[in-house]
């Protein structure tokens, strides 16, 4: 089993559509979550941190649910420049420092 | 401010061949990553330095790869022999702090390693 699980999809989704997309891991004392997102042929850049109080940012909201540890990632009123891939990463503590491991990453694509 | 520098972005070499790659993180970033990203799938980290030192470097082939990180700055990161397995695009990444402290993490635009 992966330490970190996403749904690859592909979701394809109409502009203004809500779309949510899940993400488990496997290592109870993993400590920091984020979502990171990919174009095509690009860097990943973070897109937001997860909280445990869950957060929000813009049409973006983030939560984190550590019972049954998972994270999860909800995107409203869905735009064409949402079509990306997003990757769930959880960082746990190692002996000196953190690690940081990523899904394999959901691919979103938004139509008109 | 200036971004995680790499190069080359792209190279073609065939296997039993040897390659470098080069990165330049943040000013000022105490930890650089450098990751292996195949098609279709999340980068998976090959070795943390901070500063100068390793971290973690667990799923780093060590008897192909290696890396360094001279003076706790730049770093260069070295495939001999090359396998047709190692195909991919390799990225490297900077971070203020350690990745365990919640530190967000800069990405380099990776170098895409065809091995034929």
């Amino acid at each position: 089993r992966k330490e970190v699980e996403q749904d690859p999809g592909p979701f394809n989704v109409p502009e203004g559509a809500t779309v949510a997309f899940n993400c488990t891991y496997s290592n109870s004392a993993s400590q920091s979550f984020f979502w990171y997102r990919q174009d095509c042929r690009k860097e990943p850049k973070l897109l937001m941190s997860v909280y445990s109080s869950g957060n929000e940012d813009g049409r973006f909201t983030a939560q984190l649910n550590r019972a049954s540890q998972y994270i999860s990632l909800l995107i409203r009123d869905s735009k064409l420049s949402d079509s990306a891939t997003y990757l769930c990463v959880v960082n746990s503590k190692n002996t000196n420092a953190g690690k940081s491991t990523f899904g394999d990453g959901t691919t979103l694509t938004v139509k008109p | 401010e200036a971004g995680v520098a790499q190069s080359p972005r792209y190279k073609i070499i065939e296997k039993r061949q040897s390659v470098a790659f080069w990165c330049n993180p943040i000013s000022g970033h105490a930890t650089l990553y450098w990751y292996q990203q195949i098609l279709g799938q999340g980068p998976k980290l090959l070795i943390q330095f901070q500063n100068n030192g390793v971290v973690d470097d667990s799923q780093l082939p060590k008897d192909r790869f290696s890396a360094e990180r001279l003076k706790g700055v730049d770093s260069t990161l070295k495939i001999q022999p090359a396998k047709l397995e190692d195909s991919a695009v390799y990225l490297c990444a900077s971070s203020l702090g350690a990745s365990g402290m919640s530190y967000e993490q800069y990405f380099g635009p990776g170098t895409r390693l065809t091995v034929t």
